[in-house]
């Protein structure tokens, strides 16, 4: 089946530092990404959808200048925490799709922990 | 809009008790997918079964099984004798097929606890 890889699987940063995030589709072109974000014991909450080549489409609520998502290939995503902030602590996730598929194939996940 | 509702919040059963987990959806699309995925202590979500929404066959898989009824909007995971390895945050999802923007919505999970 089609593979997602996230690196790191864990980070932790100081507070006001920035952090990259990176999600790869390894056996797949993913024309769509997206990115998701878990606090503890909650559900997955959908920050934003990027298209390759194209600005990504935030979700309400969801601050483009803080969480910035760059969709470069086909297999590459990247998610920049700027400045993170301790509340920024969450799980992050990504997922691709490949063409119009209805199939999202999902990340293992990055713990981030902001101090 | 769409939403999703799976009401229990935990369930704790003994080892080999069969438990059902609910889901109940909501959409004003005529084609979507239905999804449910198990999230163990690692966090990674592991996919268990993808159902059309034309597609009301019950599903068995196991000791896992589904059952998609559209007349009450409900997709509802039944384990049959459940083990200690199934105990995990259980996700139903939905997705639309409709336009190109395929948004998954979530539940807010289940979280199971097998007892041995």
């Amino acid at each position: 089946g089609a593979v997602v890889s996230q690196h790191p699987s864990w980070v932790i940063c100081k507070s006001g530092t920035s952090v990259k995030i990176e999600c790869r589709s390894l056996d797949f072109q993913a024309t769509t990404m997206f990115w998701y974000r878990q606090f503890p014991k909650q559900s997955l909450m959908l920050m934003a959808t990027s298209n390759e080549g194209s600005k990504a489409t935030y979700e309400q609520g969801v601050e483009k200048d803080k969480f910035l998502i760059n969709h470069a290939s086909l297999t590459l995503s990247t998610l920049t925490v700027t400045s993170a902030h301790p509340e920024d602590s969450s799980f992050y996730i990504c997922s691709a799709r490949e063409g119009t598929s209805a199939e999202q194939f999902f990340g293992p996940g990055t713990r981030l922990t902001v101090l | 809009a769409q939403k999703v509702t799976q009401a229990q919040t935990e369930i704790s059963v003994v080892e080999k008790e069969d438990v059902t987990l609910d889901c109940v959806y909501e959409t004003r699309d005529t084609t979507y997918y239905l999804f449910w995925y198990k999230q163990p202590p690692s966090g990674e979500l592991v996919f268990l079964i993808r159902r059309n929404s034309f597609d009301e066959q019950n599903e068995i898989s196991g000791r896992y099984s589904w059952n998609f009824q559209k007349s009450t909007s409900s997709f509802n995971f039944t384990i049959t004798a459940s083990q200690v390895v199934d105990s995990a945050v259980y996700f139903c999802a939905l997705t639309n097929l409709s336009g190109g923007y395929q948004k998954v919505t979530f539940g807010t999970g289940t979280k199971l606890q097998v007892i041995p």
